[in-house]
């Protein structure tokens, strides 16, 4: 079965560097999404990318925040300068349903720890 | 606003013994429901999902959930548990493609012998 790809399974940085965390989504995907967890709280929507632009995002994806499909295969998110409370578990999701958020499928995630 | 609530933050089960985790939600428009399940560092993987229609959906692994629209609930069954099933259970709601997925804060399901 086809799955979503996500790299690296664990990062760790230092308080205000930058951190793009990568993803590979199934081939014939056209919508993206990056969600996260941060522990002990509940999977939050942060950005929905379709056709190269940004279909909705949360109040959590604030100017330190970015996506980027830089290939064909790659959605890549980008925190500029990170702060400790973006300490969680980042999935990325993508589906081929032009209507509903049916067939959506998650990666097993980036455990981000901001130091 | 829309969202969702998982009641149980932890609950434990008997091996062989019936399930049910609660979900309920509010959401503005018809809603698409949904039920994931969470093993220790695995990803989201879908369970099962109400559109329409039929309003007892069933899903994979045995599972299945009763969409009530009086009660605004959807919540998750299974007849006998087994200790495979121990792992974190999401309800979400959403709509159309591109949009958020609202999750709730999952219950923890630990299976006992």
């Amino acid at each position: 079965e086809p799955e979503v790809t996500q790299t690296p399974s664990h990062q760790v940085t230092q308080m205000g560097q930058e951190v793009i965390l990568r993803c590979v989504p199934i081939s014939n995907h056209l919508y993206f999404y990056w969600y996260r967890q941060i522990l002990g709280q509940k999977v939050e929507f942060l950005v929905s990318f379709y056709n190269n632009e940004i279909s909705e995002k949360s109040e959590i994806f604030d100017d330190q925040f970015s996506v980027e499909r830089p290939d064909g295969s790659n959605f890549t998110l980008k925190i500029r300068s990170t702060k400790l409370e973006d300490s969680a578990m980042y999935f990325c999701a993508s589906s081929n349903d032009a209507r509903t958020n049916e067939k959506l499928f998650f990666g097993s995630g980036t455990q981000l720890s901001v130091l | 606003a829309q969202s969702v609530t998982q009641p149980d933050i932890h609950i434990t089960v008997s091996e062989g013994a019936s399930l049910e985790l609660r979900c309920n939600y509010s959401y503005g428009a018809t809603p698409y429901l949904f039920w994931y399940v969470q093993s220790p560092g695995q990803g989201l993987q879908l369970l099962l999902k109400y559109f329409s229609g039929d309003t007892l959906v069933q899903g994979i692994k045995g599972f299945e959930a009763e969409f009530k629209r009086s009660q605004s609930s959807f919540n998750l069954r299974k007849p006998s548990v087994h200790w495979s099933d121990a792992a974190e259970y999401f309800c979400a709601v959403g709509g159309k493609a591109g949009t958020a997925l609202i999750f709730g804060k999952g219950t923890t399901l630990s299976v006992s012998s």
